[in-house]
Parts: C-alpha cells; sequence; structure tokens
C-alpha cells in the first residue's frame, strides 16, 4: 500500500523568509513518481513537479526547489523568499506501479499562510 | 496543451435530487480519468477510476449506486451523484491521463466542481 505523510498541517511565515514543507513517503513499489501540487483559495491543483524513482538530483525552479532522498524517503519542498502569493495549501503524492491505473496517493496537505 | 475542464464549477441541489458533473479533456483523449473528493480542509480521496468503455473502478468504501460514473467517449466522463444528501457536500476533482502519454504516470487535474446539497 502507498501512503504519503505531510506532518505539517499549518506553516505561517512573514514575507521573505525561507520555507521547508516536508513529506515522507511508503511504497514497495521500485518505480514510482512523486509529485507537489498548489492549491491555491480557488481551488484548482495547480502541478508544481514531478519526479521519478531514479533521479535522486535536487530541482531549483526560481524560488521552488525540492530535496528527494530515497534514503529516507523524503520528498521535501523549500520555497526561498516567500510571498504572499504563495499562500495555499500544497499537497505531496505518490504515483507507483499499479498496473495500468498509476493511481495517485495523496497527503493530507500543508496549509501555507505568508504575512506581510 | 492537456487542458481538462470540469462542468458546473458550482452546483446546488436539494436534498433527494441527483446531480451530473461532467469532466472533459479538452486537447487530448483520455482512456482513463479519475474522480477525487475532497472535503474542507482535508486530502483529495481518488473515489473511483473511470476507462472508457468499460465499467469503472470503485475505491473501498464509495458506493457505485450512489455514485454512477460513465466513461462514455475518450474524451469525457461523468459523475452523477443520485439521490444526494447534504454529507454529499464536496469538492469533486477529475483527472484524466492521455492515451498517448509521454509517460505512464502523466495526468491532468481539473479545476473541480463544488456541490453543496441543501
Amino acid at each position: 500500500a502507498q501512503k504519503v505523510t505531510q506532518a505539517q498541517t499549518e506553516i505561517s511565515v512573514v514575507e521573505k523568509e525561507d520555507v521547508t514543507l516536508d513529506c515522507v513517503y511508503e511504497t514497495r513499489d521500485t518505480t514510482y513518481y512523486l509529485f507537489w501540487y498548489k492549491q491555491p483559495p480557488s481551488g484548482e491543483l495547480v502541478f508544481l513537479i514531478r519526479r521519478n524513482s531514479f533521479d535522486e538530483q535536487n530541482e531549483i525552479s526560481g524560488r521552488y526547489s525540492w530535496n528527494f532522498q530515497k534514503s529516507t524517503s523524503s520528498f521535501n519542498f523549500t520555497i526561498t523568499a516567500s510571498q504572499v502569493v504563495d499562500s495555499a495549501v500544497y499537497f505531496c503524492a505518490l504515483n507507483s506501479d499499479t498496473g495500468t491505473a498509476s493511481k495517485l496517493t495523496f497527503g493530507t496537505g500543508t496549509r501555507l499562510q505568508v504575512t506581510l | 496543451g492537456a487542458v481538462v475542464s470540469q462542468h458546473p464549477s458550482r452546483v446546488i441541489c436539494k436534498s433527494g435530487t441527483s446531480v451530473k458533473i461532467e469532466c472533459r479533456s479538452l486537447d487530448f483523449q483520455a482512456t482513463t480519468m479519475f474522480w477525487y473528493r475532497q472535503f474542507p480542509k482535508k486530502s483529495l480521496m481518488l473515489m473511483a477510476t473511470s476507462n472508457e468503455g468499460s465499467k469503472a473502478t470503485y475505491e473501498q468504501g464509495v458506493e457505485k449506486d450512489k455514485f454512477l460514473i460513465n466513461h462514455a467517449s475518450l474524451t469525457l466522463s461523468t459523475l452523477t451523484v443520485t439521490s444526494a444528501h447534504p454529507e454529499d457536500s464536496s469538492f469533486y476533482i477529475c483527472s484524466a491521463k492521455p492515451a498517448v502519454a509521454g509517460d505512464i504516470y502523466e495526468q491532468y487535474f481539473g479545476p473541480g466542481t463544488r456541490l453543496t446539497v441543501t
């Protein structure tokens, strides 16, 4: 069975602070993908990143960076110099090889509040 | 490219009535679509997997007679909430997996439908 744990329910930071959102996953599959999605108040899921299990290289995209560590089954997400527009719920998700279905298992989400 | 739409975006219906939600892949064909449900301030829970031309596969605990799913074409899946009750009020999100995918894990989400049952 797959499981994604986002232990931080809610984080509040002041603008320009750096913030890291934690994600720990469980799967018995050797091939899998990890995702991060942003869900602003409008509700629409915004895709941020997808990382496959064979690529442990960290990634940086602007103010966003991701740290994938297979040894600890973690895929953490850091926002540098946070902005008010970053306020949203962030979901980590796991998609492993469950045949043709490839279902996504979501974590419970971390609500990020960035204030001035 | 890779746009998924949902209609309606918001719907209010009376208890006991049925409501249909559409999920369309606008610029690609989708052999598989997924339906998720999200309660306020909660995570997304997969309800069912919809495959074009065959019966949907429901997750454990999801009533198939209450949540009817039809995937009649490669660009359209519908979710019908039958005999709706206030506890069915939720945010319903679909995702679509391209028939010709760059990789097997590729899928795209719709904007969601907020259902309120009064």
